[in-house]
């Protein structure tokens, strides 16, 4: 069972460059979410989705895009990388609902410089 | 302001130790989920708590939904090298219609050691 796949797992970008982080799942979830983590501050919401063609913000969206093209398919896009924007992004599933097990990837270690 | 509070952000203890980690806001909750992630992983779901009081019990960890469902604990019975890890509580979205977006707190870093 794949489950949730992201790729890259290390990245390292300019300031200034774009990239698109991917992120697949194959337990047809309705629902999947980007999410970035850093030292002291959790995992805080970027974007979601409930569904193909249905996306929204999170906590976090500014300078970051999605589509959700696909059910499968949720990828993020940095559209100009910040040295802000330096974290481990983590891509989640799950039903829709309450009480579902949110399933995650493995992250993205994303360094800007 | 952090809507979910964890504590201790650090613990390090040695093997056979008991600990308990703390989740607590000042928000009512309709649920409470505990993930453990281990380095260089994403986070697994250990629990989910539903009603207030709740106790479950999953091996040597033990976790309680308090009465007000608005904090909860998480015990480890003899600590073992193996629970090393980051503990993370996430409650759900419910009042924006999408109880499947989690909110996270900051986590506790527990290391155990031999």
């Amino acid at each position: 069972n794949a489950g949730v796949t992201q790729t890259p797992k290390f990245q390292v970008l300019k300031t200034g460059q774009s990239m698109t982080l991917q992120c697949a799942q194959d337990m047809n979830h309705e629902y999947m979410s980007w999410y970035r983590q850093d030292p002291g501050m959790g995992l805080r919401l970027i974007h979601y989705s409930v569904g193909a063609g249905i996306t929204d913000q999170g906590e976090v969206p500014n300078g970051y895009n999605v589509s959700r093209s696909t059910t499968e398919d949720f990828p993020l896009r940095l559209l100009s990388a910040a040295p802000s924007q330096t974290s481990v992004y983590f891509c989640a599933s799950s039903y829709l609902g309450g009480n579902t097990e949110a399933f995650f990837g493995q992250g993205t270690r994303l360094t800007v410089v | 302001t952090q809507l979910l509070e964890q504590s201790p952000q650090f613990l390090s203890i040695q093997e056979g130790e008991n600990l308990t980690v703390y989740c607590n806001s000042s928000s009512v909750f309709s649920s409470l989920q505990w993930y453990r992630q281990e380095p260089g992983e994403g986070p697994v779901l250990l629990v989910t708590v539903v009603t207030g009081g709740e106790v479950k019990k999953l091996k040597r960890l033990t976790f309680q939904f308090g009465d007000a469902r608005k904090d909860s604990s998480l015990h480890i019975t003899a600590a073992q090298p193996g629970d090393t890890g980051l503990y993370l509580c996430a409650v759900p979205h419910a009042h924006t219609g999408t109880a499947s977006k989690l909110t996270f707190g900051t986590g506790t870093r527990l290391q155990v050691t031999l």
